[in-house]
């Protein structure tokens, strides 16, 4: 079973601010890797899938990298709306069961 | 544009049984896997269960193997999930989602608002 680590838990950060979050498989997942993004009392939205493809919508300055077990999310200049909280999840194996367990990103 | 629409969710004593339904519309609902993910009070996404494009396809998570079923219907273009053997940690707020393909492992690009579950006495 694959277990995905995101980190940090939270992040506290200020508008404008380049914010990154981080995404580790236990073993490799290739680049089949999505993130969603979730805000209060919504369901959450996809964001990046294939680790670095931006999905329908998606601003510009939400961007996706890495490969195999180590994966970032980069938000370059934090907006308001922005304050949520971030998923991965692998897509490698069958069942796609496994998320991370989260990143909350915060206003400080 | 796709939505996803849940509807079921109540308050139920454990041991009891609920069928939750998600009507489909904006996508060729026969063309994709589909899935529930659920969410705890609070807590972050857990995968339940998939039905591949024509229904045969079928997978769940260990915990609810054995007590949920999963179902479609594509000429109504609808999902369903079947639980029996509520538990309380079965209590969550359940998405149903469009899985990104026909087969194989996907990623989640359309979810529903939820329907909530609340396994109590």
């Amino acid at each position: 079973e694959i277990v995905m680590t995101q980190s940090p838990a939270t992040l506290s950060m200020s508008p404008g601010e380049r914010a990154t979050l981080s995404c580790r498989a236990s073993q490799s997942v290739h680049s089949n890797l999505a993130w969603y993004q979730q805000k209060p009392g919504q369901a959450p939205r996809l964001l990046i899938y294939g680790a670095s493809t931006r999905a329908t919508g998606i601003p510009a300055r939400f961007s996706g990298s890495g490969s195999g077990t180590d994966f970032t999310l980069t938000i370059s200049s934090l907006q308001s709306e922005d304050f949520a909280v971030y998923y991965c999840q692998e897509y490698n194996n069958w069942p796609p069961e496994t998320f991370g367990q989260g990143t909350k990103v915060e206003i400080k | 544009e796709v939505h996803l629409v849940e509807s079921g969710g109540v308050v139920v004593q454990p041991g009891g049984s609920l069928r939750l339904s998600c009507a489909a519309s904006g996508f060729t609902f026969n063309d994709y896997t589909m899935h529930w993910v659920r969410q705890a009070p609070g807590k972050g996404l857990e995968w339940v269960s998939l039905i591949g494009w024509n229904g045969y396809s079928t997978d769940y998570r260990d915990s609810v193997r054995g007590r949920f079923t999963i179902t479609r219907n594509n000429n109504e273009d609808s999902l369903y999930l079947q639980m029996v053997g509520l538990r309380a940690e079965d209590t969550a707020l359940y998405y149903c989602v469009k899985g990104s393909g026909s087969g194989g492992p996907d990623y989640f690009d359309y979810w529903g608002r939820g329907t909530l579950v609340t396994v109590s006495s």
